[in-house]
């Protein structure tokens, strides 16, 4: 069974779209995830959410918006896509607030056109 | 800004030998963690070293921690092909929030 699953692998969409990740853990963990993986590899913290709260919100522009339903879902929506936002967008979880190891998914590779 | 700065950016080594990374970082920590990215894959944590610690091991990965010159190093002896992948440490940042600091990582590449 995977322990973090990220829906879509690929996305592959224009300027100006519209679009959602989904992400689920099956680890019962408190908190998790999103990070953006730039083509050079550089992987930087965009929210994070302990049981369905968010507790840090970096930098992201307001077009970016996460959404927990519940403490094993963190969906992730992009309005008005730009080219820039073309990255590897990945998933975490890890037990409590405390920054102890984190779980990652596959990841989903976001092209903008 | 960015945290953990990874040395060298690339390595390529043959079939055996070992590889050594190296990590530098400006702030105090709670913890450091080295995680692996097999290409194409997400991040996979291999070791976490308390700001406590000096040395940890797991099979054949050692990690040191030197806390007063801030850097940590990772060695993985008897290298294999399958250990071809990207190395990245994080910070726990001692102060701020409660988040890790990824370096760009460490492009290692063992060659048969």
């Amino acid at each position: 069974d995977t322990a973090v699953s990220q829906t879509p692998k690929y996305l592959v969409t224009q300027m100006g779209n519209d679009k959602s990740i989904k992400c689920e853990q099956n680890l019962g963990h408190d908190t998790m995830y999103w990070y953006k993986q730039d083509s050079k590899k550089f992987l930087k913290i965009m929210f994070s959410y302990n049981n369905k709260e968010l507790i840090i919100n970096e930098t992201v522009p307001n077009r970016f918006s996460p959404k927990s339903p519940d403490k094993a879902h963190l969906n992730l929506h992009i309005n008005s896509l730009e080219l820039g936002d073309s990255a590897v967008y990945f998933c975490a979880s890890s037990r409590g607030r405390v920054t102890t190891e984190q779980y990652f998914g596959p990841g989903t590779r976001l092209t903008v056109t | 800004s960015q945290q953990g700065e990874e040395d060298p950016q690339a390595l390529s080594i043959q079939e055996g030998e070992n590889a050594t990374m190296n990590c530098s970082y400006k702030t105090s920590i709670n913890n450091l963690q080295w995680y692996r990215q097999n290409s194409g894959r997400g991040l996979v944590h291999l070791i976490l070293i308390r700001s406590n610690e000096r040395e940890k091991h797991s099979g054949r990965l050692r990690v040191t921690l030197d806390t007063s010159k801030k850097s940590s190093s990772l060695l993985i002896t008897a290298s294999r092909a399958a250990d071809t992948a990207s190395y990245f440490c994080a910070t726990d940042p001692l102060q701020g929030a409660q988040k890790l600091v990824f370096g760009q990582g460490t492009r290692l590449t063992i060659n048969p």
